[in-house]
């Protein structure tokens, strides 16, 4: 079956320039996360969608960093003014939060490895 | 959520079952362990979680201690394809809101010939 979906797969770019990200969650999953791993790093979360509540936005390392998600469905991480630091690999992740236990596991598309030149 | 201890690397011989220790020795009681483990250029890859009882898939087994302080991720039977990081995370289940996963630095399997 579909899982998430991730592009472009690979993203190069100049210093300055801004980007967007795409993630296509797993159909009906109501939770959507962003994180980032920087090269031989662990995963750094940067922010949480779940249904029509408010994002948790306490991952983002700077104001140039934000997320939208339009129809509770497909995302979209968007850097402006990219810094070389903003290399990393950016990852998606999408739960099914139907059961009340709230213990579902989250299922990770492949990423999109972004480099700032 | 509470923060978890692993090694930092294991090896293991094909064939040979493989055992991921995991200490979360500050786990609270609504917080469940989960396993998930990450291929080379890959997204990670759930495993197993549980709560308090003992687990078992096609993937893995998940041993929790009575005081649920630890546990230990099992590979039966590991193979090549198994080697990667393996990440052990406690995340709490409330009502109203699924929480987010933090993740630790991970055990580096290597499965050797």
């Amino acid at each position: 079956g579909a899982g998430v979906s991730q592009s472009p797969s690979n993203k190069v770019t100049e210093k300055g320039k801004d980007v967007e990200l795409r993630c296509d969650p797993i159909s009906g999953h109501t939770a959507l996360y962003w994180y980032r791993q920087s090269l031989g790093q662990g995963l750094e979360f940067l922010i949480y969608f779940q249904g029509n509540s408010a994002p948790d936005k306490s991952g983002l390392p700077s104001d140039r960093f934000s997320a939208e998600r339009t129809g509770g469905s497909v995302s979209t991480l968007t850097i402006q003014r990219t810094q070389q630091e903003d290399s990393a690999v950016y990852l998606c992740a999408s739960s099914s939060s139907r059961d009340r236990r709230l213990n579902s596991p989250l299922h990770f598309g492949n990423g999109t490895r972004l480099t700032v030149t | 959520d509470a923060k978890t201890t692993q090694p930092p690397s294991m090896d293991c011989a094909e064939g040979r079952a493989a055992n991921l220790p995991c200490n979360h020795s500050t786990i609270s009681g609504n917080e469940y362990v989960y396993w998930y483990r990450q291929i080379h250029s890959q997204g990670p890859q759930y495993i197993i979680h549980g709560l308090k009882n003992n687990e078992t898939n096609e993937m893995a087994s998940l041993i929790i201690t009575e005081d649920r302080k630890s546990s230990t991720l099992i590979l039966p039977h590991a193979t090549l394809r198994d080697t990667a990081v393996y990440y052990c995370i406690v995340r709490a289940s409330n009502t109203g809101t699924a929480s987010k996963l933090t993740f630790g630095t991970g055990t580096r399997l290597q499965v050797t010939l």
